[in-house]
């Protein structure tokens, strides 16, 4: 069955900290998708990334780099010189079979403190 | 830059009440969703939707609850007796495509309608 899960439920880092969240996934499709979304405290969905399975090379946007290793099912999500707006929750997904939803992991709440 | 828009932002209601919540979906998109999210939990898919039809829903998804798109613009989420476990945050998305190809099925979100069932 398709499955997200992001074993850590919170961090606390310190601004200017480096930190990594964990996603792991299951999938029974041979191409997939694998997304990012953030969810600041006012609430909204902001997609942040997606990758597809082909594709393995590490992917870097500003201080937001992404390492995706099919060998261990991971798609793990690095923010550099964390700063306080990054503070919210952190949810990597994959779609479902047939394509017609996707999947949440539990989310992880970063929480950047000054 | 075109955005999904939802309506109310802030629903609170009694229990056995009927709730719609409404969403604008961005108007080139043919696939519609709604998704909720329990206070501190995670998103869960309710259904997806398209050509006029529910194309998955989940389990949660029962009688109680429906999909219209009564004209070219609106996609309405309709419970019809709300119970007090219906209290969340519903968010509606669109998307372009369905994401069975390569650079495609980015889901748009709302900003939510949060429901409270007193």
């Amino acid at each position: 069955a398709q499955k997200v899960t992001q074993a850590q439920t919170e961090i606390s880092v310190v601004e200017k900290e480096d930190v990594t969240l964990d996603c792991v996934y299951e999938t029974r499709d041979t191409t997939y998708y694998l997304f990012w979304y953030k969810q600041p405290p006012s609430g909204e969905l902001v997609f942040l990334i997606r990758r597809n399975s082909f594709d393995e090379q590490n992917e870097i946007s500003g201080r937001y780099s992404w390492n995706f290793q099919k060998s261990t099912s991971s798609f793990n999500f690095t923010i550099t010189a964390s700063q306080v707006v990054d503070s919210a929750v952190y949810f990597c997904a994959l779609p479902g079979r047939g394509y017609n939803k996707l999947i949440f992991g539990a989310g992880t709440r970063l929480a950047v403190h000054p | 830059e075109p955005e999904v828009t939802q309506t109310p932002s802030h629903q609170v209601t009694q229990m056995g009440q009927e709730v719609i919540l409404r969403c604008v979906p961005i108007s080139n998109h043919l696939y519609f969703y709604w998704y909720r999210q329990i206070l501190g939990q995670k998103v869960e898919f309710l259904v997806s939707f398209y050509n006029n039809e529910i194309s998955e829903k989940s389990e949660i998804f029962d009688d109680q609850f429906s999909v219209e798109r009564p004209d070219g613009s609106n996609f309405t989420l309709k419970i019809r007796s709300t119970k007090l476990e219906d209290s969340a945050m519903y968010f509606c998305a669109s998307s372009r495509d369905r994401g069975a190809t390569p650079n495609t099925g980015e889901l748009f979100f709302g900003e939510g309608s949060r429901l409270t069932v007193l």
